[in-house]
């Protein structure tokens, strides 16, 4: 059974760092591109960041490009996104989500979700 | 590439045949898929690339559509059907979602 169980999420100040991490299982993860997607509270989801198979290539949401970072490490089985210069229109579930890239395309097992707060 | 979902909420009865649409701001072929959300859960795709069921939903859920005009049907509302529906397209990064539809019970 596929699962991804995110960690990570806190109550940060504005202008503060957070890292949030993905344990994947169920899959071979080192087979399939990732994604963050978040979804700040009463809103619909917002894309966030993708990552390749191999960490190889990226991409980010323009509202977050220069700010978060995301990696993983295909040995030890783990997503991550580093979150910088956080703001409080960051507040949002952030979910780590599996993407089928190829030849379709789609989000088919997400992570229950992990809470990032900004606030003073 | 911007998506535009109507309507933003429905109202509909348990039996009724409804029909949710989204339209993208330009051409995406079929690089779309829609999704479920129920309250304190993660979406669930229903449909990819437009027009293919997602293993294990049911079928009273169909998808079709090309370009830029898609539309998601529920063939006979169900109980646990009533929910917040979602497209997402996958055509380039960034890829979006539409802004949703809420489906409640009449």
């Amino acid at each position: 059974e596929v699962q991804l169980l995110e960690s990570g999420g806190d109550l940060v100040q504005p202008g503060g760092s957070l890292r949030l991490s993905c344990a994947p299982s169920g899959f071979t993860f080192k087979n399939y591109a990732m994604t963050w997607v978040r979804q700040a509270p009463g809103k619909g989801p917002e894309w966030v960041s993708t990552i390749s198979n191999t960490g190889g290539d990226t991409y980010y949401a323009d509202s977050v490009k220069g700010r978060f970072t995301i990696s993983r490490d295909n040995s030890g089985n783990t997503l991550f996104l580093q979150m910088s210069s956080l703001r409080t229109e960051d507040t949002a579930l952030y979910y780590c989500v599996r993407y089928i890239r190829g030849p379709n395309y789609y989000l088919d097992y997400w992570g229950q979700g992990t809470l990032v707060t900004v606030s003073s | 590439i911007q998506l535009t979902q109507s309507p933003s909420s429905l109202s509909a009865s348990v039996g009724d045949r409804v029909t949710i649409t989204c339209r993208a701001s330009q051409g995406i072929n079929t690089y779309l898929a829609w999704y479920q959300q129920k309250p304190g859960k993660a979406p669930k795709v229903l449909i990819y690339a437009a027009s293919t069921l997602q293993s294990g939903v049911p079928s009273r859920f169909s998808g079709s559509g090309s370009g830029t005009d898609f539309t998601l049907t529920i063939s006979t509302l169900q109980p646990e059907d009533f929910a917040t529906y979602y497209c997402q397209h996958f055509k380039t990064f960034p890829i979006t979602f539409g802004q949703g539809t809420r489906l409640d019970i009449k």
